[in-house]
């Protein structure tokens, strides 16, 4: 089955500096991956997520890369501010598959 | 906008007991799902269910565990015998045909006592 890494897992950075999430994945089958941001008792909430034909994709501050051949793929947050404080998971499902594998998350700090 | 709603909110059982968790999943959408996290631990898929069967389960998803769509709109995760590790949030999500998005309830917490 898929297997996710996600690395750091913990990440603190100042305001207004950028933050960036990695995460691998084994299942070369793996067409779809989702990041997901959760705050403290919350659930998880879409941000952004990018498809295998594309290598990369952006929404404002928040982008996200993909490398098929090495099967990796990144979370870039720019001009980071407090509320973005919270808990991001990257995750990787196939079409034929309908569940998500979920990496295991990245304590993010925005220090103001 | 539509959302997926779950109860309840927090549950404390015995261990031993029964628990029924109920789910609504967004209207039009037609794939369900439950997904577990233990608390400062990543999400764990347990089971997806499409066309009142069934269509993936993890290890975790064992002979305690059923699901059940008892209605047009409530999806249920049922645990027949806690057990202490059975202590988690349980996260419904539901998505639409020819979609990948998931979208999440607010999550039933789960303590076995």
């Amino acid at each position: 089955g898929e297997n996710v890494e996600q690395h750091p897992s913990t990440l603190s950075v100042q305001e207004g500096d950028s933050a960036v999430i990695k995460c691998t994945y084994s299942d070369s089958a793996s067409n779809y991956f989702p990041w997901y941001k959760q705050e403290l008792g919350k659930r998880p909430q879409l941000i952004i997520d990018i498809r295998s034909n594309v290598g990369e994709k952006k929404d404002q501050r928040i982008a996200v890369t993909l490398n098929k051949t090495a099967k990796h793929f990144s979370l870039h947050i720019t001009e980071t501010q407090p509320e973005d404080s919270a808990v991001y998971f990257c995750a990787a499902s196939n079409n034929a598959g309908n569940m998500l594998t979920f990496g295991g998350g990245t304590r993010l700090m925005v220090k103001p | 906008e539509p959302e997926v709603t779950q109860t309840p909110s927090h549950q404390v059982t015995q261990m031993g007991q029964e628990v029924i968790l109920r789910c609504v999943p967004i209207s039009n959408h037609l794939y369900f799902y439950w997904y577990r996290q233990i608390l400062g631990q990543k999400v764990e898929f347990l089971v997806s269910f499409y066309n009142n069967e069934i269509s993936e389960k993890s290890e975790i998803f064992d002979d305690q565990f059923s699901v059940e769509r008892p209605d047009g709109s409530n999806f249920t995760l049922k645990i027949r015998s806690t057990k202490l590790e059975d202590s988690a949030m349980y996260f419904c999500a539901s998505r639409e045909s020819g979609a990948n998005v998931l979208t999440f309830g607010a999550g039933s917490r789960l303590t076995v006592l």
